[in-house]
């Protein structure tokens, strides 16, 4: 079946411009993840929904950043006013509902990578 | 602050070699490891996990883990390595039910053939 999807692969934007980057999870995933990777690291994380509702919001990094789910399926991450230091690789991962949230496998998509000039 | 180390960032192994990644975590309560992959020009995709029971889990591909309470270490490894296996490799922790995980720095393997 069809895994996590993720748009656009890249994303080239300049300081200050507002960029939006949109996440489909597996058909049927009740949990959504966000994470930020950058070069040399691991992905850090960002949010994380339970259906619409942002469950864990302690991971962004200030408020630029916004994320949402409005039906409980496709979720779009929004950062404001961008600096050169959001450039990253940007993953959104989905869970089945089922087990406690600390013992789902989570499926990653591909990534956005975003660079800010 | 909770925390997931790994030890060796960029490992260079012939085939047929064997592996050890070393993962160390620092939290308490509830632990769950896991064990990513990614491959050249893939996504991240699970490789094995732990939630409690058997300290020994077995993934795919041959791999398997040992969770060391003890020693907060859950240590990734696999008895014989393929080129194949050229890929990095994540330790991730996620604690209690919030479903966030906490990821180590990630280990470069290159497997020469």
């Amino acid at each position: 079946g069809a895994g996590v999807s993720q748009t656009p692969s890249n994303k080239v934007t300049e300081k200050g411009k507002y960029v939006e980057l949109r996440c489909d999870p597996i058909s049927g995933h009740t949990a959504l993840y966000w994470y930020r990777q950058s070069l040399g690291q691991g992905p850090e994380f960002l949010i994380y929904f339970q259906g619409t509702g942002a469950a864990d919001d302690s991971g962004l990094p200030n408020d630029r950043f916004f994320a949402v789910r409005p039906e409980g399926s496709v979720s779009t991450l929004k950062i404001q006013r961008t600096e050169r230091g959001d450039s990253a690789v940007y993953l959104c991962a989905s869970s089945p509902a089922g087990l406690a949230g600390g013992r789902k496998t989570q499926y990653f998509g591909p990534g956005t990578r975003l660079l800010v000039l | 602050a909770q925390s997931v180390s790994q030890h060796n960032h960029h490992v260079i192994l012939s085939e047929a070699a064997s592996l050890e990644l070393g993962c160390n975590y620092s939290y308490g309560g509830t632990v769950n490891l896991f064990w990513y992959v990614q491959y050249p020009g893939q996504h991240l995709q699970l490789l094995l996990k732990y939630f409690s029971g058997d300290p020994l889990v077995k993934g795919i591909k041959g791999f398997e883990a040992e969770f060391i309470k003890s020693k907060f270490s859950f240590n990734l490894r696999k008895p014989s390595v393929q080129w194949s296996d050229t890929a990095e490799y994540f330790c991730a922790g996620g604690s209690g039910n919030t479903g966030k995980l906490i990821f180590g720095q990630g280990t470069t393997l290159q497997v020469k053939p």
